[in-house]
């Protein structure tokens, strides 16, 4: 079964709000990546973090891997409209990508 | 750089029809692809992990006789869905990774999946 999972499944906020999710892994990882998949779409590379407590920024996402290398968080400030879509992260184990479940940002004007 | 074609992008075909679905990365070599399907609001599952001239290796539950894959070269994977039916139905993915080896950190890069549905 899943063995990352995602919180929150859903998130609505207005536009200007601030938007988290939380990536969890019931084992350490090697590495933790970042897509974005928009409605009909597929999945977007946003990043790949593979130091321990690493911190990367892009523009307006903050992403972190934990020091345990088991979760990771995503963080947007002051969401667009453009931000809308499904986040997942992907735990890398061995040659194994897994992804999470998901966390699908609304966006309201 | 880094682009992988997947074709074609959505199959609309009749129960007990086989349909087979092409990942090609264009413009680097991918000794590993792999192939992921995706249920309407779900995550991506992995299905298997093509390995060029190499039998595919499949997750657990994952049908290999129903889901043929071919990695007949180091640019393209092939994943056939034999004598579909309803519940084949789903959108399926497939992704390739730079770099030497499929144990290496380099991103997976997807292609722009294949919607399919079986009537």
């Amino acid at each position: 079964g899943q063995q990352v999972m995602q919180i929150p499944q859903y998130q609505h906020v207005q536009e200007g709000e601030d938007f988290t999710t939380y990536c969890n892994s019931s084992t350490t990882l090697s590495n933790i990546q970042w897509y974005k998949q928009r409605p009909g779409g597929h999945p977007v590379f946003l990043i790949q973090l593979v130091k321990s407590g690493e911190v990367k920024k892009q523009k307006r996402l903050t992403f972190q891997f934990g020091e345990a290398k088991k979760n990771s968080s995503l963080h947007i400030t002051a969401t667009q409209t453009t931000d809308v879509g499904t986040y997942f992260c992907a735990g890398q184990r061995t040659d194994k990508l897994i992804f999470g479940t998901g966390t699908r940002l609304q966006v309201f004007p | 750089g880094a682009v992988v074609s997947q074709h074609p992008s959505w199959v609309i075909c009749k129960s007990g029809t086989s349909v087979k679905i092409e990942c090609r990365s264009l413009d680097f070599q991918a000794t590993t692809m792999f192939w992921y399907r995706q249920f309407p609001k779900q995550s991506l599952m992995l299905m298997a992990t093509s390995n060029e001239g190499s039998k595919a290796t499949y997750e657990q539950g994952v049908e290999k006789d129903k889901f043929l894959i071919n990695h007949a070269s180091l640019t393209l994977s092939t994943l056939t869905v034999t004598s579909a039916h309803p519940e084949d139905s789903s959108f399926y993915i497939c992704s390739a990774k730079q770099g030497a080896g499929s144990y290496s950190n380099q991103p997976q890069h997807f292609g722009d999946g294949t919607r399919l549905s079986i009537l």
